[in-house]
Formats: structure tokens, C-alpha cells, sequence
């Protein structure tokens, strides 16, 4: 049984640039969640996918976009990176029928991203 | 404004020892509190989860104690071993909102042999 795998799992760019990080979720899982953690900090909640659509979205600029695929996969994009855009993003999955306080989040090891 | 702040920011033990990590909430009103461990570069892993009923629960050598009158957990961690270095981040969920969890920013335990 697979768990969250992201890809890829390192990354450099350049301020400007654009970027697109990927995920697909557990087994199982219908939803979607991403979170950028910097360094030395805890998670940060981006936004949430389910059902192919942004449910949720933590604050953050418009440049952080993403799409979920019919497959549950997900993609997370990044336009016109900064140099605070550098950090870890994690994607986390879980399953809407368990939607609520007790929901689990099943955690991937994460994009590090660095913006030069 | 949900919160949780946790204490100390840093730790460094000796093998074998035990530690004490400290977490402090505001997130009202108060559903269940994880705690999870993140070793560097990874996605963090839940150790244990404890609602408002639960005062005590344990995952092996790790502890974990919630006062929900006062707000306060702790993570206990008995005879420490070097792959305990990691960091250690505190979860609270609320009952009602937008059900996305609130995480703090980590306690960082480094174990030396």
C-alpha cells in the first residue's frame, strides 16, 4: 500500500521563475491538502483540494495555485517565486468521509524547494 | 485566534536520558491534540492523538498528557535513543470551523551517544 509520494523531492530555482510541485495521495484518499513549512517553523496550511476543486485556502497570494486530477493526484504551482517562497511543501492526504476534527492527515516527505 | 505554542524551541539530551516537551493552546473550542514527529526533511508522523476526555496516553516511550482546563500538553519521552533526534510538532484541531488544524512550530530534540 503505497503512501503520499511527492516529486520531486528537490528543487532550485531562480526568483521569477514558476514551479510545479507534485503529489499523489494514499491509496484511498479522495482529498488533498498542501502546506509549506519554513525552515525551523511548523506547517503552514496552503490550500485543500476534494473532488477536483479548492475547498479550503490558508493565506497565501494568489501565486500559489493548484489542481487536482481525477486520479485524486495533485499539482502545486508557484508563480513569480520570491526568496521567501523557499521551504519544504508537503502534501498531506486524507479521506472526506472522515472530514471533520478527527480527520488524519497523511503526511509525504515533501518538495524542498530553493529560490536563488 | 487559534494557537499553540510550544516550549523549548531546542533540546539537546544524552542517550538515555529522559525529556519533557511542553505545548500550550488556544484553540477553542478544543476537539483532539496530536502530537507528531518530523525527522529532517521528511513529512511528520503521528505519534499519538488525544481528545478532552483522555488525560494520559502512551506510544511506546513516548507519553503524552493533556489538561484540557489548562490548556497544557506535554510529550515524555523515556530513555532516549539517537533515533528520537527529530523534531516534534503539536496539532490542535477545533470542534467546529473550518476543521483545518493548527500546528506549532516544532520543538527540536537532538540526542547525542
Amino acid at each position: 500500500d503505497a503512501g503520499v509520494t511527492q516529486s520531486p523531492t528537490h528543487l532550485i530555482k531562480t526568483r521569477g521563475q514558476q514551479v510545479t510541485l507534485r503529489c499523489s495521495p494514499k491509496s484511498g484518499h479522495d482529498t488533498v491538502s498542501w502546506y509549506q513549512q519554513a525552515l525551523g517553523q511548523g506547517p503552514q496550511f496552503i490550500f485543500q483540494y476534494y473532488e477536483e476543486e479548492e475547498r479550503q485556502r490558508g493565506n497565501f497570494p494568489d501565486r500559489f495555485s493548484g489542481h487536482q486530477f481525477p486520479n485524486y493526484s495533485s499539482e502545486l504551482n508557484v508563480n513569480a517565486l520570491l526568496l521567501g517562497d523557499s521551504a519544504l511543501y508537503l502534501c498531506a492526504s486524507s479521506l472526506n468521509r472522515d472530514r471533520g476534527p478527527n480527520e488524519k492527515l497523511f503526511f509525504g516527505s515533501g518538495t524542498q524547494l530553493s529560490v536563488l | 485566534k487559534n494557537q499553540v505554542e510550544q516550549s523549548p524551541q531546542s533540546l539537546i539530551i544524552l542517550e538515555g536520558k529522559n525529556c519533557t516537551l511542553q505545548c500550550n493552546y488556544t484553540v477553542s473550542p478544543f476537539s483532539n491534540l496530536r502530537w507528531y514527529k518530523q525527522d529532517t526533511g521528511r513529512g511528520p508522523v503521528s505519534l499519538t492523538i488525544m481528545t478532552f476526555s483522555e488525560n494520559t496516553k502512551s506510544n511506546g516511550r513516548y507519553t503524552a498528557t493533556l489538561d484540557a482546563d489548562t490548556k497544557q500538553s506535554s510529550l515524555h519521552i523515556t530513555a532516549s535513543q539517537l533515533s528520537d533526534s527529530a523534531s516534534y510538532i503539536c496539532v490542535v484541531s477545533a470542534l467546529e470551523g473550518s476543521y483545518i488544524p493548527t500546528f506549532g512550530r516544532g520543538t527540536s530534540l537532538i540526542v547525542h551517544p
